[in-house]
């Protein structure tokens, strides 16, 4: 079964810590991407990769770091350095926009909670 | 930049007709795509829109006027399980990403 998996479920963590959030697809999805859900708003960009070892900036990439070492994994970063850190954070993967698909897929979610 | 509008809560009665609109202002327009998240869900793609017009699935439709910057997903025979958040999203012209309104929360009561 192809799909997106995020972990962990839930995560609870002291403020100052770095924590790294996970992301795997294995629909062979040259893009990825990370969100940010606060409650009842919408999703907002993090960060996005649409090649390995390649990622830009989305609308609120300020205390989050992010990798591409491989397709399959683009893990996020939550740093110290996030002043609001508690959220609830979405994975999607997606072909890129010229290969005919504007579906993105997402995980089922991180909610992490800084105390 | 680029905007989206939609209403945040909408509620409808079993068995009705809802619709949910959706306004943008963007450049670089080339669709529009509708999703559905349940409370505590993953966002789960329902449609996709490119040209002016109606799309059809099964009880969801889904509407597209790029003369108005307008566009609108339609919900019939409405379910208690179809109680969720919408939301609407841009496809960008070039490799950008989407980008998505604030939702709306739909509510199906009895």
């Amino acid at each position: 079964d192809g799909g997106i998996t995020q972990s962990p479920k839930y995560l609870f963590r002291k403020e100052g810590q770095n924590v790294t959030l996970s992301c795997e697809q294995n629909l062979n999805h040259d893009a990825m991407y990370w969100y940010r859900q606060d409650p009842g708003q919408g999703l907002r960009l993090i960060y996005y990769s649409q090649i390995v070892n390649d990622f830009q900036k989305g609308d609120i990439a300020e205390g989050y770091s992010v990798s591409r070492e491989k397709k399959e994994s683009f893990p996020l970063t939550v740093t110290s350095a996030q002043k609001n850190p508690t959220a609830f954070y979405l994975c999607a993967s997606s072909r890129l926009p010229g290969q005919g698909s504007y579906e993105q897929y997402f995980g089922p979610g991180t909610r992490l909670t800084v105390t | 930049g680029q905007s989206l509008e939609q209403p945040s809560e909408v509620t409808a009665v079993e068995g009705a007709i809802v619709q949910i609109n959706c306004t943008y202002q963007t450049s670089g327009f080339y669709g529009l795509s509708w999703y559905q998240q349940h409370d505590g869900g993953a966002p789960t793609f329902l449609s996709y829109n490119a040209l002016d017009g109606l799309e059809e699935t099964g009880r969801f439709s889904s509407f597209l006027s790029r003369s108005d910057s307008y566009g609108y997903l339609l919900l019939q025979e409405l379910q208690m399980k179809d109680s969720a958040s919408y939301f609407c999203a841009v496809v960008m012209r070039g490799n950008t990403p989407l980008v998505f309104g604030k939702g709306t929360r739909l509510s199906v009561i009895a």
